[in-house]
């Protein structure tokens, strides 16, 4: 089963600088997807970035990118110019491709705080 | 947004009765997923669903179980709910494209405690 590892429960960043949330993950597959969601205080569920396992270029969206590393398994987001408004909870998962076997896994999250 | 909807989105229930919580998409999205949030650990998926009438389980599986009869409708039931059970649960659509698949898209999740 794939496993997403997490080992920043917590993360702090002065507003205007950069931020690196780190991720890990086990499998034996060589096609997946890896997301980056945010959760703010809403609850609301919202998508920040996805990498398909087969592209070598890293994903970027706005201020958002992401450090896909396939060979040691690693898929860091790294948060440019932190605005106030980025604070929330980080999640990383994994999704398997397979017929039957497309499970969505997360990881444990980051607490990204802001600091103005 | 994503036309996914979690009913109810709150609920208190007593030890040992059995509790439905439903998701309804109306996106026509083959993939559903149910999961439940807990501090520390995440989202952990319970069960999904890749058809109608087609589940599997996730990691946390053991007194829940779902049922899928038609492709808008994921049904997730605690057997004899417990206080273990009391946590925030989120239900999840996705598709698969000619362009592979789509990211996961969350309801509003549902508040269900159990005392």
């Amino acid at each position: 089963a794939q496993t997403v590892t997490q080992s920043q429960p917590e993360m702090s960043v002065q507003e205007a600088e950069t931020v690196t949330l780190s991720c890990t993950y086990d499998t034996s597959e060589s096609d997946y997807y890896l997301f980056w969601y945010k959760q703010p205080p809403s609850r609301q569920m919202i998508l920040v970035i996805r990498q398909e396992a087969y592209k070598q270029q890293n994903a970027t969206e706005n201020r958002f990118s992401v450090n896909f590393q396939k060979a040691a398994k690693s898929f860091s987001l790294k948060i440019s110019d932190s605005q106030l408004g980025d604070a929330a909870m980080y999640f990383c998962a994994y999704r398997s491709v397979g017929f039957g076997n497309e499970k969505l896994t997360f990881g444990t999250g980051t607490r990204l705080t802001i600091i103005p | 947004d994503a036309g996914i909807t979690q009913s109810p989105r709150h609920k208190v229930t007593e030890t040992g009765t059995p509790v439905t919580l439903r998701c309804h998409q109306t996106e026509n999205h083959r993939y559903m997923y149910w999961y439940r949030q807990d501090p520390g650990h995440g989202l952990r998926l319970i069960h999904y669903s890749y058809g109608v009438k087609d589940t599997d389980k996730g990691e946390v599986s053991d007194g829940y179980s779902v049922s899928r009869s038609k492709t808008e409708d994921f049904l997730l039931t605690l057997e004899s709910a417990t206080s273990s059970q009391t946590s925030v649960y989120f239900c999840a659509i996705s598709e698969s494209t000619a362009e592979g698949y789509t990211e996961a898209f969350f309801g509003q999740g549902t508040r269900l405690t159990v005392v």
